[in-house]
């Protein structure tokens, strides 16, 4: 019953890497979603997919991509990491069912220098 | 734009006493409102939502909260505060598709 699983949990990259945060969940849910946390700012939504096959940009979707191939799978990828991605990276999903919950990964603490 | 504020960054209560987290909304329309409760190194964990009906929603872990149209609230409460509720909780709201705006997080300690 692992719900929504992100991989990695910690990664240190240097500034103009690449790289891909992968999220999985097993609950069938048809939207998810990928946050970053950042002190003192909450949660801001980078992009979110209502779908496989399709994605959507969020508040702050600058310098990320995304994709969703397969409905249990949300990919992030930075093309070239700056400083300012520096965050804590949520994944989650949730059903269609209108004003239901969305569940959480666990995070992904990203460290660019 | 549709958004939720926390005026308070931390809320300190002395275990056995009632607790409150504040928050409040600026909504067009209906509010679909959360409250999510996260704990050091986890992700967030759904407590409790109003979308309509009784004002006084009740949650997990013996929280409930209260909506409040007139004052446009949607505090959280619970009547006795216990030192493994020390975390950090977000207001938030649904803005469609149930993609979340959250406010900023209130940090909230209990003492033994």
């Amino acid at each position: 019953n692992a719900g929504v699983t992100q991989t990695p949990k910690f990664r240190v990259l240097k500034t103009g890497q690449s790289m891909t945060l992968l999220c999985a969940q097993d609950m069938n849910h048809e939207y998810m979603y990928w946050y970053r946390q950042d002190p003192g700012m909450g949660l801001r939504l980078i992009h979110y997919s209502v779908g496989e096959g399709t994605t959507a940009k969020g508040e702050v979707p600058d310098g990320y991509n995304v994709s969703r191939l397969k409905k249990q799978n949300f990919l992030l990828g930075l093309e070239s990491a700056a400083p300012s991605q520096t965050s804590v990276y949520f994944c989650a999903s949730s059903s269609l069912r209108e004003n239901t919950e969305a569940f959480f990964g666990q995070g992904t603490r990203l460290t660019v220098v | 734009a549709q958004s939720v504020a926390q005026p308070e960054d931390q809320v300190n209560v002395a275990e056995g006493n009632p607790l409150t987290v504040k928050c409040t909304y600026s909504v067009s329309g209906n509010p679909y409102l959360f409250w999510y409760v996260q704990y050091p190194n986890r992700g967030l964990q759904f407590l409790l939502k109003y979308i309509t009906g009784d004002n006084l929603v009740k949650g997990s872990y013996g929280f409930e909260a209260e909506f409040n149209k007139s004052q446009t609230s949607f505090h959280l409460k619970k009547p006795s505060a216990l030192v493994s509720d020390s975390a950090l909780y977000f207001c938030a709201v649904n803005t469609g598709f149930q993609k979340l705006v959250f406010g900023t997080g209130t940090r909230l300690l209990v003492s033994p």
